[in-house]
């Protein structure tokens, strides 16, 4: 069954550092693959989006991805963090239906 | 103009009674969903439904109860509250069977008490 793994619970950066968030699929195929944000009391948003072609995928607020099939990961990244950035991302995998990781809490410190 | 919107907001409710949360999409979506966040943060979709047909039925016991009257509404009911049912409860939906992206709601705080 294809599963999810976000290895970092929690993660502390300085304002204007840089990140990187880690993102392992378990999946026999190529599957579709998304990150997604979710600031404190909100509903979740898309940052980006892998189907197929380019492996470096661009998304909103400056993120973006790099998909990696020999290593099964799809890491977000984001060169110069900011303060608003603080929030929960979760990478998500879609076979049949949307099945998230557990999510990693990012916390920037000015 | 909320493209998801979802209802109450919170709720805080006594074991045993039962509620329901109501979820409205203005996207013109096939598509809807009904996923449960816990404390640790973790989602976990329970059900969706496409064309008001319900096509994902995860391992949800029988006191929760999805109804679609049309496409552009799910509503959630739960009979029997426990204090597990305690968590967030997200709308989402998406244009067909979700292959795009999901647009979620903003979630529905449940307390059990």
């Amino acid at each position: 069954a294809q599963s999810v793994t976000q290895p970092d619970i929690h993660i502390t950066v300085s304002e204007g550092a840089s990140l990187e968030l880690r993102c392992n699929y378990s999946y026999g195929a190529t599957p579709y693959l998304f990150w997604y944000v979710q600031s404190p009391g909100q509903g979740l948003q898309l940052l980006l989006k892998y189907f197929s072609g380019d492996t470096l995928v661009q998304g909103i607020k400056g993120f973006e991805a790099e998909f990696k099939r020999s290593q099964s990961s799809f890491n977000l990244r984001k060169p110069s963090v900011h303060w608003s950035d603080a929030a929960e991302y979760f990478c998500a995998v879609n076979t049949d239906k949307l099945i998230f990781g557990t999510g990693t809490r990012l916390q920037v410190f000015p | 103009d909320t493209a998801v919107s979802q209802t109450p907001k919170y709720l805080v409710t006594q074991m045993g009674n039962d509620k329901s949360i109501k979820c409205e999409q203005n996207l013109g979506h096939d598509t809807m969903y009904w996923y449960k966040q816990d404390s640790k943060k973790f989602l976990k979709i329970m059900f969706s439904y496409n064309n008001k047909e319900l096509i994902i039925n995860e391992t949800v016991p029988n006191r929760f109860s999805p109804k679609s009257p049309d496409k552009a509404h799910l509503n959630l009911h739960i009979n029997s509250l426990e204090l597990g049912d305690s968590a967030v409860y997200f709308c989402a939906s998406s244009q067909d069977k979700g292959w795009e992206e999901l647009f979620f709601g903003e979630g529905s705080r449940l307390t059990v008490l």
